[in-house]
């Protein structure tokens, strides 16, 4: 069946690189996309990647793709406090958009 | 622009009550709408979706229903809230049924 699945947690300091990874199922998504939940609010669309690109740049982020494994990460680089949230990863599916389980992402001072 | 509104954005209820939240989306037409719950603070549950007026899909039978009134209006309802109704409460909407969404700002219903 479709599923999309995360590590829970993450825990970095301030000023390093993050990395959240993502699994998902579909061989035939053509996006991916990576959405950050702050605390009490909705979800924002980060960015997303098309799926015969490998990687995508935008600032601080790098979205990967490895298509073969099915495994989709997003690097957050100089890592804030501001970046503290919940990522989920989203794989566009036969007939819906399927949401992974989320990552907690917190960063320490 | 496109905007998507919730209200409330925060309602505490007793068990037994009704509820209704509602969700309005600006700046687009015959967008395709969801509801989702999540429970503290981690994964999405899909609640209803719809892809037209008065056309509602239920993803997971519960206590609560939607309906859509208006092109851009959706609204979740209950006649009798459960202790289990309590969560964060998310509207969304799409051009597409699969391509990116676009959500609001949440309700968190808290029954006591």
């Amino acid at each position: 069946g479709e599923d999309v699945e995360q590590s829970l947690f993450l825990s970095v300091r301030e000023g390093d690189s993050s990395v959240i990874n993502c699994t998902y199922t579909d061989s035939s998504s053509t996006y991916l996309y990576w959405y950050k939940q702050e605390p009490g609010a909705g979800l924002q669309l980060l960015t997303y990647i098309f799926s015969n690109m490998d990687m995508k740049q935008d600032q601080r982020l790098t979205v990967l793709l490895n298509k073969k494994d099915k495994h989709l990460s997003l690097r957050i680089a100089d890592t804030q406090t501001g970046d503290s949230a919940i990522y989920f990863c989203a794989e566009r599916g036969t007939n819906k958009l399927i949401f992974g389980t989320g990552t907690l992402l917190a960063v320490q001072p | 622009s496109q905007t998507i509104h919730q209200w409330p954005a925060t309602l505490v209820q007793p068990v037994g009550s009704p509820l209704s939240l509602e969700c309005t989306v600006e700046g687009t037409s015959n967008p395709n709408l969801y509801w989702y719950r999540q429970a503290a603070g981690r994964g999405l549950q899909l609640l209803f979706y719809s892809v037209g007026i008065g056309q509602i899909s239920s993803e997971v039978p519960q206590n609560l229903s939607a309906s859509r009134p208006q092109d851009r209006q959706f609204i979740l309802s209950s006649k009798k809230l459960l202790l289990s109704d309590s969560g964060f409460y998310l509207c969304a909407w799409s051009v597409l049924l699969v391509a990116e969404q676009y959500f609001g700002p949440g309700t968190r219903l808290t029954v006591t």
